[in-house]
């Protein structure tokens, strides 16, 4: 009954290799977004969906694609892995008018690229 | 750009109330201000949020000058658990939430 959830929880790979991570909500929401945690511990927004679309795309390599197949499930993909890739990734979801409980965040990816 | 500033740490006694401050000058009329926590390596969690009038809930209180230039985000009765980042963030409409540096917050016994 998780009301976000991220597969996989952890994910090592190699430089040059392509992943993805996936997420995916219950709470009816619909607008997600990904976020990165890098090394720093600062929380950058990336991308965010509302019912399918992109709102939101920010300075991302264009490594980095996004998508959305329905308004539950918003997935990240991400090509030719790099060092600088390693971060934990974060996503989140709310509704276009906030509401009472503004976003509700998964408990993240960790990513590590060696 | 986060449009807030926060003290960069804070301590409390196990036990006592956190008073956790915050700067937003430049808020606009219609925007909220919210408080986050991320504790450890988790995903950060809401608080509390609140426009124009103080708030509470069951986790904290929230108290906004009448100017709304700054807010106090107060744990009534802080424990261990309670140690944490924690965020006041200005929602901007039309964007994503834009996270600041956060006050880490260190509750000991």
């Amino acid at each position: 009954d998780t009301a976000v959830s991220q597969t996989p929880k952890y994910l090592v790979t190699q430089m040059g290799n392509d992943k993805s991570i996936k997420c995916e909500q219950n709470l009816g929401h619909d607008t997600m977004y990904w976020y990165k945690q890098d090394s720093k511990k600062f929380l950058k927004i990336m991308f965010s969906y509302n019912n399918k679309e992109l709102i939101i795309n920010e300075t991302v390599p264009n490594r980095f694609s996004p998508k959305s197949p329905d308004k539950a499930h918003l997935n990240l993909h991400i090509n030719s892995l790099e060092l600088g890739d390693s971060a934990v990734y974060f996503c989140a979801s709310s509704q276009q008018d906030r509401g009472v409980y503004g976003y509700t965040f998964g408990s993240g990816t960790r990513l590590t690229v060696v | 750009d986060a449009k807030t500033t926060q003290p960069p740490s804070m301590d409390c006694a196990e036990g006592r109330a956190a008073n956790l401050p915050c700067n937003h000058s430049t808020i606009s009329g219609n925007e909220y201000v919210y408080w986050y926590r991320q504790i450890h390596s988790q995903g950060p969690q809401y608080i509390i949020h609140g426009l124009k009038n103080n708030e509470t809930n069951e986790m904290a209180s929230l108290i906004i000058t009448e100017d709304r230039k700054s807010s106090t985000l107060i744990l009534p009765h802080a424990t261990l658990r309670d140690t944490a980042v924690y965020y006041c963030i200005v929602d901007q409409a039309g964007t994503a939430l834009i996270f600041g540096k956060g006050t880490t917050l260190s509750v000991s016994s």
